[in-house]
């Protein structure tokens, strides 16, 4: 069936070091793309979005990669911080769908000091 | 400005029981939403108002109906709770279609 999903269910970086969060999509019909970042016990807090008729978008200490050739998405967090320490989902939305987001199973980001 | 808000944070229900759970934005959105997450999963969208006076089912509707009371508050009921339905609810709000959705807190339900 149809899904997004993650390649690493935890990633354990060091801090100062560069992250990076894999998503993979099934539906090429899917035309937008956000990274949400859910802290324990809160809601999930948008981070980046990217629409497919772009490949690459950067915000503050983020960048999200789009590869619609091979249905991939990315997250890179530059010099990560302990407080990005939290789950990282990707989630899309297909065309013609509304604003139905499909969320992936998240991965779990670890800051070591 | 407050955001999402939802209530109650915490129930705990039992089998068979009802109850409702409220959401309201105060961003002048016209969508809202309504998702659960399980334990180690992704969220899942239950139901959905692109509008005020619309309601559409998500993915996962069964269970569930809900009532966009008007352009701030979009509630979920739940007229027989069934333990498969233990999970945390989150309502979220967007501008309109392909605009980032806000989260509110979350409440977490239990069924016994």
């Amino acid at each position: 069936g149809e899904s997004v999903g993650l390649h690493l269910p935890t990633l354990s970086v060091q801090e100062g070091d560069n992250s990076i969060i894999n998503c993979a999509y099934s539906n090429s019909a899917s035309d937008y793309f956000i990274w949400y970042k859910q802290e324990s016990g809160k809601g999930p807090q948008f981070i980046i979005d990217i629409r497919s008729n772009m490949d690459k978008r950067q915000g503050q200490r983020v960048t999200v990669l789009l590869n619609k050739t091979v249905k991939h998405l990315s997250l890179q967090i530059a010099a990560t911080q302990p407080g990005d320490s939290a789950v990282y989902f990707c989630a899309e939305n297909r065309a013609g769908g509304g604003n139905k987001l499909t969320f992936g199973t998240g991965t779990q980001l670890k800051v070591e000091l | 400005n407050a955001g999402v808000t939802q209530t109650p944070k915490f129930q705990v229900l039992k089998t068979g029981q009802s109850m409702t759970l409220q959401c309201a934005q105060d961003m002048n959105h016209n969508s809202m939403y309504w998702y659960r997450q399980d334990p180690g999963m992704g969220l899942r969208l239950i139901y959905y108002s692109a509008s005020e006076g619309t309601t559409d089912k998500g993915e996962v509707p069964n269970g569930y109906n809900v009532s966009r009371l008007n352009k701030r508050e979009f509630s979920l009921r739940l007229e027989s709770a069934a333990p498969s339905q233990t999970s945390v609810y989150f309502c979220a709000s967007s501008a309109n279609t392909y605009n980032e959705q806000f989260f509110g807190p979350g409440t977490r339900l239990t069924v016994l």
